[in-house]
């Protein structure tokens, strides 16, 4: 069975740049997870969505960071524009099982 | 406030030893649930295990255990005879509503197994 799919694996971009991340969730997952990985902060959630509503998105940084997920086989994590800051591995993951998730490779973005 | 705290950043032992990593956690709900999960180099982090907060019961499977301590608000993960694919970094987690889906990570402990 596939698992979960993030595009791309590997963004660089200028600042101010947008960028687009992808994530396909596992077939019947009803929830769904956008995590943040960073040295300095570790992993952060930044929203999940429970039957592609968001129900909280208290993590997202800032308005720069927007998720949307149209239906229950696609998501994305759009940040507009982007900063050096914003230099991360971002996680898609999504559950059927509180607590249970599975994640994604990661996208893993650089922002010059 | 919800907290997980993994003071060992890193630990490095030999091929068959024993190890533990040490997960403390902070919490005021009296319903939470605790996880551990592992990122392996190719970097997608495994769900290991899922404990409520009313079973204290250890649990082992295969060569993992882990060890849940209320009074001390503890839940360690042992791994017996280490084996080099058990290098990765291991993150304690807690979820904060009983249950819920937001997850409260650990910064993690990085395990390197030598040969």
């Amino acid at each position: 069975d596939a698992g979960v799919i993030q595009s791309p694996r590997h963004e660089v971009t200028e600042m101010g740049q947008e960028v687009t991340l992808r994530c396909k969730p596992i077939s019947g997952h009803n929830s769904l997870f956008w995590y943040r990985q960073t040295m300095m902060r570790g992993l952060e959630l930044l929203i999940y969505f429970n039957n592609n509503v968001p129900i909280d998105d208290s993590g997202m940084p800032e308005d720069r960071f927007s998720a949307k997920m149209p239906n229950a086989s696609f998501s994305t994590l759009k940040i507009q524009p982007s900063e050096p800051r914003d230099s991360a591995v971002y996680f898609c993951a999504s559950s059927t099982h509180p607590g249970e998730l599975f994640f994604g490779e990661g996208s893993r973005l650089t922002v010059l | 406030a919800q907290k997980v705290t993994q003071a060992q950043t890193e630990i490095s032992v030999v091929e068959k030893e024993d190890v533990t990593l040490d997960c403390v956690y902070e919490t005021r709900d009296t319903t939470y649930y605790l996880f551990w999960y592992k990122q392996p180099p190719s970097g997608e982090l495994v769900f290991l295990i899922r404990r409520n907060s009313f079973d204290e019961q250890n649990e082992i499977s295969g060569r993992y255990s882990w060890n849940f301590q209320k009074s001390t608000s503890s839940f360690n993960f042992t791994i017996t005879a280490s084996q080099v694919v058990d290098s990765a970094v291991y993150f304690c987690a807690l979820s904060n509503q009983g249950g819920s889906e937001k997850l409260v990570f650990g910064k993690g402990t990085k395990l390197t197994v030598n040969p």
